[in-house]
This record gives structure tokens, C-alpha cells and sequence, in this order.
């Protein structure tokens, strides 16, 4: 199983800021099949990213995503007050899929 | 537009079994498969297994495997999973999310349910 360890905990930041979050796997994922999620109180997840890179239909270009192997990123560029959430990574490559235990991004 | 509607709260003792539905539109269903992954309360998510629509092969997470069945009935386009000797461990929301037709993964969730909470307690 590959274990998806997401740094930091919690972000602070303020709106307009830049939001940096990591994710590192145990061991190398297939094909880069990583993706990123936001998630609110209360609602399901939202794909934000897949392929490591690829934004998902009607996702802002503020966000991006990197890396390849076992280290990724994802890059939230100017943090508007709707960014302010938990998210997760997910390896889809290989059975178990299984996630990151997320990042809470807050407001400081 | 696609769509995932799921079955709404359930109340169960430790022991007994519940079932969730996650009924699909806006897509041909037996292309896909559904994923389900389940967050207990303030916690993370976690992947319970998956089933195609389009042959009926499962597969299952390790930790629940011999308690939990997926099935999905293509007359009706509804996705079910049913978990067995509930524990209050188990008290959760559990979501639905369309995935891979032949295997479990390949492709990201970019369509979820709504989620439905399952609260297991004595």
C-alpha cells in the first residue's frame, strides 16, 4: 500500500497570499496518477488536479499541480477567500488507492 | 449532467448491517464503475473498494474485506454497498464516485454523491 504523507498540518495564510502543500508517497506512483481534492464543511470532495498536473474542468488557473515520483505539490497561486478549505492528494495508480491525510489551509 | 444521488441518514446498532444506494445519471452507467470512500468524523478519506458497472468485479479494501459487498443493478443505474457487523468505528459519511470501468484505478473522482451518514452507536 502506498502511503501518501501530506505536509504542512495546517497553513495560515491571508487572501492573496500564495499557498504552497506537499505530498510525498512511500513509494513511486504509477504513471503519476496523483491527484488533489478540496473539500469543504459539509460537501463531498472536488477534483482539482489529476495527472499530477492537469487542472480539472472549471478549475481556476490560480491552481496547479507538480511533481512526479513520490514528491508532489500543489500550488495555489493567490489565495481567494473560497480557497479556504482541506485538501487532500490520492494516488489512483495502484490498488489500495488511498490518500493523503490533508492540509487545512486557513485564514490568518 | 452526470449525477450521483445517494440514500439519506441511517441509524444502526453495533452488530447489525446497513446499506447505501448511490443512484447515477447523465451517463451511460455500465462504462463506468463506482469507488466508495467513506470520512469518519473529522478525519480523513478512505477508499473502501470499488465495483464495475460494466461486469460486476469488485474490489475491495484489506481492512473491511469479508464485511462489505458492492453490487450494482443496471436496470435501475443504483450502486449499492452494504457493510456488515457494524462497529461504532464505522459511523462515518460514505460517498459514492464514478471510477474505471475494469479496474480500480486509472482515473480521479471528478463526480461524488452527496454522501450519507451512517451513524453506528448503542
Amino acid at each position: 500500500e502506498i502511503v501518501l504523507t501530506q505536509s504542512p498540518g495546517t497553513l495560515s495564510l491571508s487572501p492573496g497570499e500564495r499557498a504552497t502543500l506537499s505530498c510525498r508517497a512511500s513509494q513511486s506512483v504509477s504513471s503519476s496518477y496523483l491527484a488533489w481534492y478540496q473539500q469543504k464543511p459539509g460537501q463531498a470532495p472536488r477534483l482539482l488536479i489529476y495527472r499530477a498536473s492537469n487542472r480539472a474542468t472549471g478549475i481556476p488557473d490560480r491552481f496547479s499541480g507538480s511533481g512526479s515520483g513520490t514528491d508532489f505539490t500543489l500550488t495555489i497561486s493567490r489565495l481567494e477567500p473560497e480557497d479556504f478549505a482541506v485538501y487532500y492528494c490520492q494516488q489512483y495508480g495502484s490498488s489500495p488507492l488511498t490518500f493523503g491525510g490533508g492540509t487545512k489551509v486557513e485564514i490568518k | 449532467q452526470v449525477q450521483l444521488v445517494q440514500s439519506g441518514v441511517e441509524v444502526k446498532k453495533p452488530g447489525a448491517s446497513v446499506r447505501v444506494s448511490c443512484k447515477a445519471s447523465g451517463y451511460t452507467f455500465t462504462t463506468y464503475g463506482i469507488s466508495w470512500v467513506r470520512q469518519a468524523p473529522g478525519q480523513g478519506l478512505e477508499w473502501m473498494g470499488w465495483i464495475s458497472a460494466y461486469n460486476g468485479n469488485t474490489n475491495y479494501a484489506q481492512k473491511i474485506q469479508g464485511r462489505v459487498t458492492m453490487t450494482t443493478d443496471t436496470s435501475t443505474t443504483t450502486a449499492y454497498m452494504e457493510l456488515r457487523s457494524l462497529r461504532s468505528d464505522d459511523t462515518a459519511v460514505y460517498y459514492c464516485a464514478r471510477d474505471h470501468p475494469t479496474a480500480p484505478y486509472s482515473i480521479a473522482f471528478e463526480y461524488w454523491g452527496q454522501g450519507s451518514l451512517v451513524s453506528v452507536s448503542s
